[in-house]
């Protein structure tokens, strides 16, 4: 069965203080790790998707990177808009599905 | 284009009644997929569609919830008889195709809360 682990559950920082989100999987065969992100009272937003280890990808002040245990998403000089839940999730095996961790909540201080 | 869309957006019912919830794909997308959000859980996957057929029903709690699509496209959820269990955030999504790796689009979710 495939398992998401997401870490810290909660994170404070000060604005333009730069830190990393983790996510630990185990999946039998991952075929994509996927990054959210979720504003309170709305659907997860599509941020990226990993195939392999070794591979990044950015966006902004978001980059996300992968091995074969598990992913970061890294935030560099976060702002307060960047407040919102993060979510992984893995896809693996001949499943269709996604596999969810319980998602990191990040709160940035102005 | 257009998102995913969802309706209601808020159902507040009684305990015992059955309640349906709606998921409008984005035009084109032949995959949909229900997940559940409880409070402090991450999201469950319930069901998933290629075209109209559902392959994998396995998240499915129990035989009161049950989905259909029509048309390749509108997806409806029911669950019948509900419990105050079932309160939670019910979130569809769609993308290109299953089988492989397509991103999935999340629409805004019904928030379903069972008195």
């Amino acid at each position: 069965e495939d398992q998401v682990t997401q870490s810290p559950e909660a994170l404070r920082l000060q604005e333009g203080e730069s830190s990393s989100l983790n996510c630990s999987y185990t999946v039998s065969g991952l075929r994509g790790l996927f990054w959210y992100r979720q504003d309170p009272g709305k659907g997860p937003e599509f941020l990226f998707t990993l195939y392999s280890a070794g591979e990044e990808k950015e966006k902004e002040r978001l980059k996300a990177t992968l091995t074969k245990k598990e992913s970061f998403l890294h935030i560099t000089a976060p702002k307060p808009e960047d407040s919102a839940t993060y979510l992984c999730a893995v896809q693996g095996g001949a499943n269709s599905k996604l596999t969810f961790g319980k998602g990191i909540t990040l709160s940035v201080r102005p | 284009g257009a998102g995913v869309s969802q309706s209601p957006s808020n159902k507040v019912t009684e305990k015992g009644k059955d309640v349906e919830l709606r998921c409008d794909p984005i035009s084109g997308h032949t995959a949909l997929y229900w997940y559940r959000q409880s409070l402090g859980q991450g999201l469950e996957f319930l069901i998933y569609f290629q075209g109209n057929s559902a392959p994998d029903k396995s998240g499915l709690p129990s035989d009161r919830f049950s989905a259909e699509r029509t048309g390749g496209s509108v997806s409806t959820l029911t669950i019948q008889r509900t419990q105050q269990e079932d309160s939670a955030v019910y979130l569809c999504a769609s993308s290109l195709a299953a089988g492989h790796t397509d991103t999935q689009y999340f629409g805004p979710g019904t928030r379903l809360t069972v008195l």
